[in-house]
C-alpha cells in the first residue's frame, strides 16, 4: 500500500478563498484523522472518523472548518472562508480497526496570505 | 480530559550517548501509546507501539517502555547519532469504543558530532 495519501503537498490562497484538502487513507483502515499543526499550539485533533461516520468534531476550531467523507477512501477538510491564522501543517492519519498503529499521511502545508 | 505532557522540550547531546526521553498522560484508560519521529517539514514516521497490557517494545536502539498505572512512558536510544537528530512525538490512544490519538508537544532532539 502507498500509505496515507494526501494531496496537494503545499497549498497557498489568498484570504476569504475556499480551501480543500484531500486525504486517502490505507485500505481497510477504518479510522480516519484529521490534525492541524503549528509551532505555537503543536499538533491538534481536529476531527475524527469511524466507519466514514464522524465521531468528534469538538477539536475544528470554527464554522468555517467542515469535514466529509463520503466512503471509506476518501476525506476532504474544508476551509471556507481561509483566514491568515489558518496557516498551518494539515496532517490526515488513518489506523485498522481498534488499538492499532497508526499512520500519517505527509501533510499539507497550507499558507493563507 | 486527556493530557500528554513531554520532558525535556528540547535536547542537545553529543554523539554516542544514551538517551532518555520522557511522555506522561493523565488518563491510564488507554488501548496504547505509540512513539514517533518527525523531520523537519516531514509527516509522522511511528517507531514504536505499546499496547496498553505491554510494558515494553523494542526496534533497534529503540526501547520504549510503558507503566500505565503511574501514567509514564520512556523512550530510550542506545549510542545516539547525528541521524536520531528529530523531534520524538509520544501519542495515546485512548479507550472507549473508539481510537483517538492524543498528543504531547514532543522532544526537540540535536545530536552533534
Amino acid at each position: 500500500d502507498a500509505g496515507v495519501i494526501q494531496s496537494p503537498r503545499h497549498e497557498v490562497t489568498e484570504m476569504g478563498q475556499e480551501v480543500t484538502l484531500r486525504c486517502k487513507p490505507i485500505s481497510g483502515h477504518n479510522s480516519l484523522f484529521w490534525y492541524r499543526q503549528t509551532m505555537m499550539r503543536g499538533l491538534e485533533l481536529l476531527i475524527y472518523f469511524n466507519n466514514n461516520v464522524p465521531i468528534d468534531d469538538s477539536g475544528m476550531p470554527e464554522d468555517r472548518f467542515s469535514a466529509k467523507m463520503p466512503n471509506a477512501s476518501f476525506s476532504t477538510l474544508k476551509i471556507q472562508p481561509s483566514e491568515p491564522r489558518d496557516s498551518a501543517v494539515y496532517f490526515c492519519a488513518s489506523i485498522w480497526g481498534q488499538g492499532t498503529e497508526a499512520f500519517f499521511g505527509q501533510g499539507t502545508r497550507l499558507t493563507v496570505v | 480530559k486527556q493530557e500528554v505532557t513531554q520532558i525535556p522540550a528540547a535536547l542537545s547531546v553529543p554523539e554516542g550517548e544514551n538517551l532518555v526521553l520522557n511522555c506522561s498522560f493523565t488518563d491510564s484508560a488507554i488501548y496504547n501509546l505509540q512513539w514517533f519521529r518527525q523531520d523537519p517539514g516531514k509527516g509522522l514516521t511511528s517507531l514504536l507501539l505499546i499496547q496498553s497490557s505491554q510494558r515494553e517494545q523494542t526496534s533497534g536502539r529503540l526501547n520504549a517502555s510503558l507503566d500505565k498505572s503511574s501514567g509514564r512512558s520512556t523512550l530510550y536510544i542506545a549510542a545516539s547519532q547525528p541521524g536520531d537528530s528529530a523531534t520524538y512525538l509520544c501519542a495515546v490512544n485512548l479507550s472507549g469504543g473508539y481510537n483517538k490519538l492524543i498528543f504531547g508537544a514532543g522532544t526537540r532532539l540535536a545530536v552533534h558530532p
